[in-house]
């Protein structure tokens, strides 16, 4: 088993929907949780991190972690074609395990 | 942009010879990575770094041995190349160890013929 899981995708919305992207994790006590954008050929950027159950939200984004389910989400609000990229969630308990991203086109 | 450069950016090289790969950083940060990603696979940890001359391994760390001899350096030795070894290799920073976000470099194309 994985210690990061993440449905590869591709996933397609059309521009203006929202974006549903998931991760689970095997690691009880992994302690901090990370969503990463990566466009092809390009290192990979912070969109957000969450420590704590519940919600985050930073302008589109909204990141939702569910520590006894062992799972953490992104929501993209409002897609833009610029959001097309591939999306890794990353989870530290005593390093850091990245999940093998998934790919989102948003269609205009 | 976090001040990160890896050197070479792109390699071909042939099974069995020795290579170095090497990130530089100019944000003074503690802690500093290599990964390798991989279709399939994503990205995985090779080695990290809390220190000058403190180091350990990650994920993936069979084949490969790190240095770093300074805080603004970080290098990532595969001492005899294999095909498997066929990768892009990313540098990343962060000032902890895993609370805070990882800035990632340019990457490495590395290709082991």
């Amino acid at each position: 088993q994985k210690e990061v899981e993440q449905n590869s995708g591709p996933l397609s919305v059309p521009e203006g929907a929202i974006a549903s992207l998931n991760c689970t994790y095997s690691d009880r006590g992994s302690q901090s949780f990370f969503w990463y954008r990566q466009y092809s050929g390009k290192s990979p950027e912070l969109i957000m991190f969450i420590y704590s159950n519940g919600d985050k939200e930073d302008g589109r984004f909204t990141a939702q972690l569910n520590k006894a389910s062992q799972y953490v989400s992104l929501l993209i609000r409002d897609s833009q074609p610029s959001d097309s990229a591939t999306y890794l969630c990353a989870v530290y308990g005593n390093q850091f395990y990245f999940g093998t991203g998934t790919s989102l086109t948003v269609i205009p | 942009d976090a001040g990160i450069t890896q050197s070479p950016r792109h390699k071909v090289t042939e099974t069995g010879t020795p290579v170095t790969l090497r990130c530089h950083q100019t944000e003074n940060h503690r802690y500093m990575y290599w990964y390798r990603q991989d279709p399939g696979h994503g990205l995985r940890l090779i080695h990290y770094s809390y220190g000058v001359k403190d180091t350990d391994k990650g994920e993936v760390s069979d084949g490969y041995s790190v240095s770093r001899s300074k805080t603004e350096d970080f290098l990532l030795t595969l001492e005899s190349a294999t095909s498997s070894q066929t990768s892009v290799y990313f540098c990343a920073i962060s000032w902890t160890g895993g609370y805070n976000e990882q800035f990632f470099g340019p990457g490495t194309r590395l290709t082991v013929l």
